[in-house]
């Protein structure tokens, strides 16, 4: 079945530091993928997203790059900031099956000042 | 805010009550659906409901049972509560366009004893 692979938190980072989340997946076809954000209290909320190979998702900052060969989808900041700390969560979506994404555990992110 | 509303945000339980779950969609959004999300780890999919049918569930037993109502508002609706039912219980809603893009209420706290 289809997976979703995540590098464990916290990652702890200092304001303006460059972050990288890995992100890989298993599944077979083209499936979409997304990362999503989950501020203290908060719901979830789309970062950003990617349709097909190679397609560049970008918001706040934030990129991704969908890597079919490599099966990955990475995310990365130049700069973060303190109110960038939160979870994030890699996950993926099939066209046939749009209303289930498959997330991965989550990694949380902690900027200090 | 993504204008998806659950409720409660908080409840409490013993083992083997019963229990519902509120959600209203976003405005315009003929899809809901519903995650358990246990401490520490990723959404997992429970099911879905598109203009008031079940369209796709999760590895859920069937003491799970929702319900979509004709203005796509839903209920979620756990028989028989287990401890390890207690989790963050997180409603999505999307416009069904099949492109993953799914839309966050804040979630229900359930904490079975």
């Amino acid at each position: 079945g289809d997976s979703v692979t995540q590098m464990e938190g916290p990652v702890t980072l200092s304001e303006e530091a460059f972050l990288t989340i890995n992100c890989t997946y298993t599944a077979t076809g083209y499936p979409s993928l997304f990362w999503y954000v989950q501020y203290p209290g908060e719901g979830l909320q789309l970062l950003l997203k990617a349709t097909k190979a190679d397609d560049k998702g970008s918001n706040k900052g934030f990129e991704a790059t969908y890597r079919k060969e490599t099966t990955s989808f990475h995310l990365e900041k130049g700069s973060v900031q303190v109110s960038d700390s939160a979870v994030y969560f890699c996950a993926l979506s099939r066209y046939e099956s749009w209303g289930k994404l498959q997330f991965g555990a989550g990694t949380q992110v902690v900027v200090t000042p | 805010e993504t204008g998806v509303t659950q409720s409660p945000t908080h409840l409490i339980k013993t083992r083997g009550q019963q229990v519902t779950l509120r959600c209203s969609s976003q405005s315009g959004h003929n899809t809901v659906s519903w995650y358990q999300q246990a401490l520490g780890q990723g959404p997992q999919f429970i099911f879905q409901y598109y203009r008031e049918e079940e369209n796709g569930r999760g590895n859920f037993p069937p003491r799970f049972s929702g319900l979509q109502f004709p203005n796509y508002s839903s209920e979620l609706n756990v028989n028989a509560l287990e401890l390890d039912d207690s989790a963050l219980y997180l409603c999505a809603s999307s416009l069904g366009d099949r492109t993953g893009e799914l839309f966050f209420g804040e979630g229900s706290r359930l904490t079975v004893l």
